[in-house]
């Protein structure tokens, strides 16, 4: 089983909307979590990290379930500048200062 | 934000030669760097951790011979490629962290080599 794991998408979605990616990690005692955006041919940029309250950064919203040990990320008013990839990241098994990746889920929003 | 720089941002070279890649935090000191790397349509993979002054310790599958890192001081990071082959064309990423406060690790844009 894979640590980090992502639906790879793509989400075809139209401006304006709202769409939700999930993700799941099996290190039942990870502490850090984060979104990371990467754009095609480029590095990866931290969107934001996920707490467990949730947490919002304008149209973005992060929920952290630690019980089904799945992380969320919710864009509202999708802007054509949102297409890319979303990368799901938490620290690793072996060393909490080692990020592991999901494969990413790509986004495409449309006109 | 802390700013990391890699050089070169991309390569070509021929099967058998080395290729060094360099990473420097910009406005910050680095106790710790990260290199990644990422193939086509897959997840970024870490290759090693180095922190300055020490060894760095390998991921599983990653050779430590072909692969050598040197962190010599704390804006600076190296990775040679030695005996490159077609194989090892991929996206070559380094991260860096201060060590200080939170876990957030800040990349660099990313060295794309390409072996002929």
């Amino acid at each position: 089983r894979k640590e980090v794991e992502q639906d790879p998408g793509p989400f075809n979605v139209p401006e304006g909307a709202t769409v939700a990616f999930n993700c799941t990690y099996s290190n039942s005692a990870s502490q850090s979590f984060f979104w990371y955006r990467q754009d095609c041919r480029k590095e990866p940029k931290l969107l934001m990290s996920v707490y467990s309250s949730g947490n919002e950064d304008g149209r973005f919203t992060a929920q952290l379930n630690r019980a089904s040990q799945y992380i969320s990320l919710l864009i509202r008013d999708s802007k054509l500048s949102d297409s890319a990839t979303y990368l799901c990241v938490v620290n690793g098994n072996t060393g909490f200062q080692k990020l592991v990746f999901g494969t990413g889920t790509r986004l495409l929003v449309s006109p | 934000g802390a700013v990391v720089s890699q050089h070169p941002s991309w390569v070509i070279c021929k099967s058998g030669t080395s290729v060094k890649i360099e990473c420097r935090s910009l406005d910050f000191q680095a106790t710790t760097m990260f290199w990644y790397r990422q193939f086509p349509k897959q997840s970024l993979m870490l290759m090693a951790t180095s922190n300055e002054g020490s060894k760095a310790t390998y991921e599983q599958g990653v050779e430590k011979d072909k692969f050598l890192i040197n962190h010599a001081s704390l804006t600076l990071s190296t990775l040679t490629v030695t005996s490159a082959h077609p194989e090892d064309s991929s996206f070559y990423i380094c991260s860096a962290r201060s060590g200080q406060g939170h876990n957030e690790q800040f990349f660099g844009p990313g060295t794309r080599l390409t072996v002929l």
